[in-house]
């Protein structure tokens, strides 16, 4: 199964609401990274958290990192319609790749 | 660039023709990963370059796949004799290669089959 594992699958809150994934990996990392994917198409870059790293803010984006139990979470807060969106966490073990999960799809309702 | 650039956006082949995809990187991104998308799915990887070092192909499907990247810039992605199930979206991303730092992708190509 894939290194990184995204929780819910699918996701559907009103505007306003916050919204949280999840993502468990496998293996130790150097870092996890959150990306944001919009129709299907290219993947944005959100957050990137290294290993040593607990807890890290960026604007609305909050993504907390737990490597004893090898997950992370990311927490968008005040959510808009405009967040709707796929999300995927990605984790670098060093060496040549990313490895993706299978992304989570949020709907947020105006 | 400003970006990471892929054409064709879109391409539809018959069965058995072979085609090529091409990734324009970042200007000094000296990493590029090329990763398939199929409907709904998360991202599968199918191989990477790192300056003149030997790329990682173990991503790569079968023997009728394969990718070169000239001058450590441009790369192209050859599907020989395709097949239906090689419908996808087509993803290239680059990055510094360097410890911690982000994948920058492009909008990727869609490859329909007929």
């Amino acid at each position: 199964s894939q290194q990184g594992e995204e929780d819910p699958q699918a996701l559907s809150i009103q505007e306003g609401e916050n919204a949280t994934m999840n993502c468990s990996y496998k293996t130790s990392i150097n870092n996890l990274q959150w990306y944001r994917q919009n129709s299907g198409r290219g993947l944005v870059h959100l957050i990137l958290i290294r290993s040593n790293e607990r807890e890290k803010h960026s604007g609305r984006l909050r993504v907390t990192l737990d490597t004893s139990k090898k997950s992370s979470s990311l927490l968008i807060t005040a959510s808009r319609a405009a967040d709707t969106a796929s999300y995927f966490c990605a984790t670098d073990v060093g060496g040549s790749r990313l490895t993706f999960g299978e992304g989570t799809q949020l709907t947020v309702n105006p | 660039g400003a970006g990471v650039s892929q054409s064709p956006s879109n391409k539809v082949t018959e069965k058995g023709k072979d085609v090529e995809l091409r990734c324009d990187p970042i200007s000094g991104h000296t990493a590029l990963y090329w990763y398939r998308q199929s409907l709904g799915q998360g991202l599968e990887f199918l191989i990477y370059f790192q300056g003149n070092s030997a790329p990682d192909k173990s991503g790569l499907p079968s023997d009728r796949f394969s990718a070169e990247r000239t001058g450590g810039s441009v790369s192209t992605l050859t599907i020989q004799r395709t097949q239906q199930e090689d419908s996808a979206v087509y993803l290239c991303a680059s990055s510094f290669a360097r410890l911690n730092t982000e994948a920058f992708f492009g909008q990727g190509t869609r490859l329909t089959v007929v």
